[in-house]
């Protein structure tokens, strides 16, 4: 298996514009989660979906940030207008039932806003 | 608030010897605890977990204990390898309802083991 896809992996836009990242889960996983990492707030989950439905987006830091599911097999994370503080490597991952805590993580987008 | 600390930025090793890794938690209600593992522009790997019923897991030259009662976790690893310099986050799952299993991670701590 190819593992979790994640892409672009790396993004440089201007603030204002809108960004959008891409995720391909492990095929049979019914779990999808997007994460966001900076320097100061570490790892923090921003939504979370089973079987392509949203299921919390209580880390979802603020309307500009949605996210969708369509199938299994892919899921998009968007921010509009992009702002500078938005700048952070965003991993998503996924997981099975028969391995639920154990989450597989893509290698990230790094985006940078200026 | 963080639930999951990690009180050591950075930890570092000389090879062969062991290297410690520690992690507290405060809410009680967390039931399973992960330990995953990060290279740089890499994402983080599962290295090893354990169950809050239990006090220790072992796997190969990783150890994971558990201490319920202080509310904390550690990592051993023996002996420590070059290659097992990376970031490593402490991880931690309470089941919340509808199936889920969100993890809440720690900030990390950067392990240098020095050949």
């Amino acid at each position: 298996d190819a593992g979790v896809i994640q892409s672009p992996r790396h993004e440089v836009t201007e603030m204002g514009q809108e960004v959008t990242l891409r995720c391909k889960p492990i095929s049979g996983h019914d779990y999808l989660f997007w994460y966001r990492q900076t320097m100061m707030r570490g790892l923090e989950l921003l939504i979370y979906f089973n079987n392509n439905v949203p299921i919390d987006d209580s880390g979802m830091p603020e309307d500009r940030f949605s996210a969708k599911m369509p199938n299994a097999s892919f899921s998009t994370l968007k921010i509009q207008p992009s702002e500078p503080r938005d700048s952070a490597v965003y991993f998503c991952a996924s997981s099975g039932q028969s391995s639920s805590y154990e989450q597989y993580f893509g290698p990230g987008t790094r985006l940078t806003v200026t | 608030d963080q639930q999951v600390k990690q009180n050591s930025p950075s930890l570092s090793v000389q090879e062969g010897r062991i290297s410690i890794l520690n992690c507290d938690y405060t809410n009680s209600m967390f039931d399973y605890f992960l330990w995953y593992k990060k290279y740089p522009a890499e994402g983080p790997t599962f290295l090893i977990s354990i169950s809050s019923i239990k006090d220790k897991n072992e796997d190969g030259r990783f150890t994971v204990f558990l201490n319920k009662s202080a509310k904390h976790l550690s990592l051993h690893i023996v002996p420590s390898q070059p290659g097992d310099s990376a970031v490593y986050f402490c991880a931690a799952s309470a089941f919340s309802g509808a199936g889920s299993y969100q993890l809440t991670f720690g900030k990390g701590t950067k392990l240098s083991v020095i050949p």
